[in-house]
């Protein structure tokens, strides 16, 4: 079982240009978020899925950022354009769903410059 | 508004002494508590989960709903517990976590 896989790893790119994050969850997770990492703090929620549907959005800045997990499998997060605001660490993660846990991603480190 | 508060971004011990990592919430139900757990260079990780009442890796948490804490204790601290350690709470069911802001555990040989 190869976990939540991301991709790229790292990510390095000029303001104002866009970007893209791919994850592919556990086989059978239902449920998939996308979370946000800056330095020194926790990861906060941008976006959860519910095999395709967007069910909490609210965190995620509508303007730059969209997200999309056709066929309720694997999912990419957009940034565009990218500011330099946006460095972090986004964070994918899985789960069956209910009270289960989550299974993270690597993660991609993103710096804007 | 759910919150998690880790007041310690930084706690050094000694090999072998005591560990207790700080973990307040603020929550007007009745959340699930859980310690994640992020060694240098993997993947964050769940440690234990409140409802378990399990002792991982000799870690153990007890949630205090009268402190509204979930501290994560651990009577004689190893050099492979050097990490960073989350709290996170998150309402029954499928909603998602929320996490506090870390803390940093270095544990001195």
């Amino acid at each position: 079982e190869a976990g939540v896989v991301q991709s790229p790893r790292y990510k390095i790119i000029e303001k104002k240009q866009p970007v893209a994050f791919w994850c592919n969850p556990i086989s059978g997770h239902n449920t998939l978020y996308w979370y946000r990492q800056n330095l020194g703090q926790g990861p906060e929620l941008l976006i959860r899925y519910e095999n395709e549907e967007a069910v909490d959005d609210s965190q995620l800045p509508k303007d730059r950022f969209s997200a999309e997990r056709l066929k309720g499998v694997d999912s990419t997060l957009k940034i565009q354009p990218a500011e330099l605001g946006d460095s972090a660490v986004y964070l994918c993660a899985s789960s069956l769903g209910g009270d289960h846990g989550y299974t993270f991603g690597s993660g991609t480190r993103l710096t804007v410059v | 508004a759910q919150r998690v508060t880790q007041p310690e971004k930084l706690l050094s011990v000694f090999k072998g002494a005591p560990v207790e990592l700080k973990c307040n919430y603020s929550y007007s139900g009745s959340p699930e508590l859980f310690w994640y757990v992020q060694y240098s260079r993997q993947r964050l990780q769940l440690l234990l989960r409140h409802i378990s009442r399990e002792s991982i890796k000799g870690f153990t948490a007890d949630l205090n709903k009268g402190e509204t804490s979930f501290h994560l204790k651990k009577p004689f601290a190893q050099e492979e517990d050097s990490a960073m350690y989350y709290c996170a709470l998150k309402n029954s069911g499928n909603t998602p976590l929320v996490f506090g802001k870390g803390t940093r555990l270095s544990v001195i040989a």
